[in-house]
């Protein structure tokens, strides 16, 4: 089973809305990440989580809160986003998140804000 | 940043007909991906090399980790309608203690029935 879940599949909200983007993975993973992929891009590593701790934030502005409850479960909280932010966000696993691990990817939410 | 250059672009073929794409980079990767994304859904991984010189295959798809570590091509043989979509690739490398996946900028492929 190398599946990554990810809830909503499709999301709208306005500039003022809470949300939050759900991700989750019974692979036994311990690493797991979000990436953002705008239209005709490549995805754009923007979190990584080893052993639920944060190991690397790209830089990405704090209307993005991840957080990952336990070593299943990946959280994107979402607060007064911008309509630049509208765009398709991926969630993806590995074993540790060690050199030469492989990153399964979720179908993605499809963000859209007004 | 390290970028690594994927080409071509997008390419248009019959059915049956061989393809070839391929990425390249100034940097040093250990790893090489090759996705294949279709519209609205997320990157599906369609072949994994872990060692410089390693030629791969996966049903019609074969791919090489070039022996400088700085490339590597993905063919797809006998090319059929499902093949269309947005194929990948990507490196690992190891930059200031952590790791990073570097994508490239993606081959639009569409087949031609």
């Amino acid at each position: 089973d190398t599946e990554v879940t990810q809830t909503p599949k499709h999301l709208v909200m306005g500039m003022t809305n809470k949300k939050s983007l759900k991700c989750e993975q019974h692979m036994g993973h311990r690493a797991m990440y979000w990436y953002k992929q705008k239209a005709k891009k490549p995805p754009e590593l923007m979190f990584v989580y080893s052993y639920e701790k944060l190991s690397i934030n790209e830089s990405v502005p704090s209307r993005f809160s991840p957080e990952c409850p336990n070593s299943s479960l990946l959280n994107l909280h979402l607060h007064a986003l911008q309509p630049e932010d509208s765009a398709l966000y991926l969630c993806a696993s590995s074993q540790e998140g060690r050199p030469g691990e492989t990153q399964y990817f979720g179908p993605g939410t499809r963000l859209l804000v007004l | 940043g390290q970028q690594l250059n994927q080409s071509p672009q997008s390419m248009f073929i019959q059915e049956g007909e061989d393809v070839s794409m391929n990425c390249t980079s100034s940097s040093i990767f250990n790893t090489w991906l090759w996705y294949k994304q279709d519209p609205g859904e997320g990157p599906v991984l369609l072949i994994a090399l872990y060692k410089a010189g390693e030629l791969t295959s996966n049903g019609r798809l074969t791919a090489q980790f070039g022996i400088t570590r700085k490339d590597s091509f993905l063919n797809i043989s006998a090319s059929i309608p499902s093949d269309v979509g947005i194929y990948f690739c990507a490196g690992r490398l190891t930059q200031g203690g952590s790791e990073k996946l570097v994508f490239g900028k993606g081959t639009k492929l569409t087949v031609n029935p």
